[in-house]
């Protein structure tokens, strides 16, 4: 079984298009993550929910607008889509501190 | 705030030779420190962690760190490399008893020549 999911693997588009990605985990972890990696693989974080609550809004545009549903679910909205959003997006989850996340397998986004 | 450098961004080693990555973290409080290996194409895959007690903590496929306190630091060893090692390598930290933020060094890109 698949602990943390993304959707979907790769997504290719326009400019200017609005975009989602869909993340679950079924690991019962209280928190989920979204990460962009560049490029570089430099990994940045860029939101963080604990039980449906934003906890961790990073310095990232507001054209990205995470959803959560419910604790096992996290997805990310992106309107109006510039070639710079091209990245990896990884999605996380844990549960205490001290283990550390639990990744999924990424969505490599390429905007033309 | 917190910040990870990884000063190696490349390091290319034969088949059988030893591993040492270097990792430095600044950040004045108590840390959890963690190393993730990236394979070609693949998702982040925990390979240690350390959390307290004995600084030197062993993880998965033979790896190794050990937490110098003093020098604020958490290199990642290995005795042998194998092929099948070839891979990015992340070094991380999380404040203790903060926000469950993980900082990510920027990766060392290991190549293991057979």
């Amino acid at each position: 079984d698949t602990a943390v999911s993304q959707t979907p693997k790769y997504l290719v588009t326009q400019m200017g298009n609005d975009k989602s990605i869909k993340c679950e985990q079924n690991l019962g972890h209280d928190t989920m993550y979204w990460y962009k990696q560049d490029s570089k693989k430099f990994l940045k974080i860029m939101f963080s929910y604990n039980n449906k609550e934003l906890i961790i809004n990073e310095t990232v545009p507001n054209r990205f607008s995470p959803k959560s549903p419910d604790k096992a679910h996290l997805n990310l909205h992106i309107n109006s889509l510039e070639l710079g959003d091209s990245a990896v997006y990884f999605c996380a989850s844990s549960l205490q501190e001290s283990d550390g996340y639990t990744f999924g397998s990424g969505t490599r986004l390429t905007v033309v | 705030a917190q910040s990870v450098s990884q000063h190696n961004h490349h390091v290319i080693l034969s088949e059988a030779a030893s591993l040492e990555l270097g990792c430095n973290y600044s950040y004045g409080g108590t840390v959890n420190l963690f190393w993730y290996v990236q394979y070609p194409g693949q998702h982040l895959q925990l390979l240690l962690k350390y959390f307290s007690g004995d600084p030197l903590v062993k993880g998965i496929k033979g790896f190794e760190a050990e937490f110098i306190k003093s020098k604020f630091s958490f290199n990642l060893r290995k005795p042998s490399v194998q092929w099948s090692d070839t891979a990015e390598y992340f070094c991380a930290v999380n404040a203790r008893g903060a926000t469950n933020k993980l900082i990510f060094g920027t990766g060392t890109l290991l190549a293991v020549q057979p």
